[in-house]
């Protein structure tokens, strides 16, 4: 069965602050692993997907990275409006995404 | 980028009441669609997946009479919560997958509310 775990839970940065954050997971065949931000109260906005490791793929201040067991969305220089909660999932059979309980992230001034 | 857009966003009604919300995906023909619930604090659980002009597939646990999906056409998917009770009271979210490598786009969700 597949699994999915981020940490931490919460994490909160002052602006500038960089950090990362985990997606650590256990599949029997990766077809894709991918990384959403979701906004209180809105659906989840598409921001990566990762096929293989060793692949990063990077948009604005956000990079994601995979290995054989864990993603990292690494967060550069963060700003306040990057405050969200970031959502790791796996893509399974029929295209089915098996999601993370998420990172709620909160950036301060 | 890919827009789904989903309706309404708010519901709120009394027990017994059958609710009915539409997702639609503007700028490209979806193959299949996802319906999901969503918890505070929780993540996203996937409740059925519908594909075009077929009957939809309930993950475990579902109860398919009381959410009743249809898939009319490669841009819409409606969920019908039948006979609504408070226990149904959730954020209902909707994705849909066009083709190939694409991922699921979201609508924004609708809270629903069961007095």
């Amino acid at each position: 069965e597949d699994q999915v775990t981020q940490s931490p839970e919460a994490l909160r940065l002052q602006e500038g602050e960089s950090s990362s954050l985990n997606c650590s997971y256990t599949v029997s065949g990766l077809r894709g692993l991918f990384w959403y931000r979701q906004d209180p109260g809105k659906g989840p906005e598409f921001l990566f997907t990762l096929y293989s490791a060793g692949e990063e793929k990077e948009k604005e201040r956000l990079k994601a990275t995979l290995t054989k067991k864990e993603s990292f969305l690494h967060i550069t220089a963060p700003k306040p409006e990057d405050s969200a909660t970031y959502l790791c999932a796996l893509a399974g059979g029929g295209n089915k995404l098996t999601f993370g309980t998420g990172t709620q992230l909160k950036v301060e001034l | 980028g890919a827009v789904v857009s989903q309706h309404p966003s708010r519901v709120i009604c009394k027990s017994g009441t059958s609710v009915k919300i539409e997702c639609r995906s503007l700028d490209f023909q979806a193959t299949t669609m996802f319906w999901y619930r969503q918890f505070p604090k929780q993540s996203l659980m996937l409740m059925a997946t519908s594909n075009e002009g077929s009957k939809a597939t309930y993950e475990q646990g579902v109860e398919k009479d009381k959410f009743l999906i249809n898939h009319a056409s490669l841009t819409l998917s409606t969920l019908t919560v039948a006979s609504a009770h408070p226990e149904d009271s959730s954020f209902y979210i909707c994705s849909a997958w066009g083709q190939g490598d694409q991922p699921q786009h979201f609508g924004d969700g609708t809270r629903l509310s069961i007095l």
